[in-house]
């Protein structure tokens, strides 16, 4: 049982650069999230996406996009890395929307030199 | 305010040994309430729901106190193996819309 599958597990860009990460679920839940843990801020929410369908901004959008492709696959895509993106990704699912307990994939370590 | 609150540690105990910590939210709205466990470089795992009641997973019990706005977690006859993070995880309600929040994590590691 795969759960959450993240890809890449790791990754070093160029400012300017873009890139998308990839996350997938199997365990057919409607909500998807993805985060970015920095040394000091604990779990900051990015974009999530409640249901097939939908997507929504949450604490910290700027600089991202993201894809609900379909109700297993939500993507996240920086379009222009800077410096500042440089941190740990994670993606989440939960059955149904932020009251039930998400479970995260092993994240994306990426670096913006 | 910090919407959640966390006592970042580290604690250092030895093994054997019991060990609470708390963590304070700041809306009284919240609805659901979480501890997970991250381990270092890793994913954060759930570690139990906490329940109005409190509840008990083997050596880990968790309370919650809704007047004083605070969860906890008491761990039991500690292991090696419990040294990691833990998360306080609350849920809000606002607006209509829900809204998970992370605290930053209580460093735990227990000595031999």
């Amino acid at each position: 049982n795969a759960g959450v599958t993240q890809t890449p597990k790791f990754q070093v860009l160029k400012t300017g650069q873009s890139m998308t990460l990839q996350c997938a679920q199997d365990m057919n839940h409607n909500s998807m999230y993805w985060y970015r843990q920095d040394p000091g801020m604990g779990l900051r929410l990015i974009y999530y996406s409640a249901s097939e369908g939908t997507t929504d901004k949450g604490e910290v959008p700027n600089g991202y996009n993201v894809s609900r492709l379909n109700k297993r696959e939500f993507s996240l895509r920086l379009e222009s890395a800077a410096p500042s993106q440089t941190s740990v990704y994670f993606c989440a699912s939960s059955y149904r929307g932020q009251s039930q307990p998400q479970h995260f994939g092993d994240g994306t370590r990426l670096s913006i030199l | 305010r910090k919407e959640v609150e966390q006592d970042p540690g580290p604690f250092n105990v030895p093994e054997g040994a019991t060990v609470a910590f708390n963590c304070t939210y700041s809306n009284s709205a919240s609805q659901s309430f979480f501890w997970y466990r991250q381990d270092c470089r890793k994913e954060p795992k759930l570690l139990m729901s906490v329940y109005s009641s409190g509840n008990e997973d083997g050596r880990f019990t968790a309370q919650l106190n809704r007047a004083s706005q605070y969860i906890s977690l008491l761990i039991r006859d500690s292991k090696l193996s419990d040294s990691a993070t833990y998360l306080c995880v609350v849920n809000y309600i606002i607006q209509g819309a829900q809204k998970l929040v992370f605290g930053q994590g209580t460093r735990l590691t227990i000595n031999p």
